[in-house]
């Protein structure tokens, strides 16, 4: 069964500081990884889908990166701003290519 | 396009009353996957369809939940009887093929 978990469970840095949440799996036999931001009270925003050919994936200044052998995936976070504020979560497509396994997350605060 | 579109946002009910969630899919997307969310198990997969047809419902917690999909465009997700262990967030996502999957704002369910 795959399990998926978060490190670190929650973080706060000042404003402008790049930062790096870890996702790590316990099955490398995944077909794609995605990550969303939860914000309170809010339903889910997909940020990026890395599939399991690839090993990175970039959108503006995020940057996702994917290692399947290790089973390990980061979320870089370029020059944090207090609207980065959010729960970060990393979820993984396992066997059926539709079933997301979803970890615990990371809640994110950017102080000013 | 709208997004997923979840109704009721909220719904408050008393233990034993029927409780019926809906869904509407992004245009065009042929997977529709239910999710719940606590704060205790985090988010889990309950069902999801693909072309209508539901494939995998082993996440459904127990024969109190059931979901239908009469058609592209729109999916109920019924409790009968509620219980106040039910009390959760009531995600909807759908997808197209194997790229990510979008998520609704979510149905904040309360059973008293």
């Amino acid at each position: 069964k795959q399990e998926v978990t978060q490190i670190p469970a929650a973080l706060s840095v000042p404003e402008g500081e790049n930062l790096v949440l870890n996702c790590s799996f316990t099955d490398s036999a995944i077909y794609n990884l995605q990550w969303f931001r939860q914000d309170p009270g809010k339903g889910l925003t997909s940020l990026l889908l890395i599939q399991s050919s690839q090993r990175e994936q970039t959108s503006g200044r995020l940057n996702a990166s994917l290692d399947k052998s290790s089973g390990r995936s980061t979320l870089y976070i370029a020059a944090s701003q207090p609207g980065d504020s959010a729960t970060y979560l990393c979820a993984v497509n396992t066997g059926t290519a539709s079933k997301l396994t979803f970890g615990t997350g990371t809640r994110l605060q950017v102080t000013l | 396009d709208a997004g997923v579109i979840q109704s009721p946002r909220h719904e408050v009910t008393e233990m034993g009353q029927e409780v019926t969630l809906r869904c509407k899919p992004i245009s065009g997307h042929d997977y529709l996957f239910w999710y719940r969310q606590t704060m205790m198990r985090g988010l889990e997969l309950l069902i999801y369809f693909n072309n209508n047809v539901p494939i995998d419902d082993s996440g459904m917690p127990e024969d109190r939940f059931s979901a239908k999909m009469p058609n592209a465009s729109f999916s109920t997700l019924k409790i009968q009887p509620s219980e106040p262990r039910d009390s959760a967030v009531y995600f909807c996502a759908s997808k197209t093929g194997s790229y990510e999957q979008y998520f609704g704002p979510g149905t904040r369910l309360t059973v008293t």
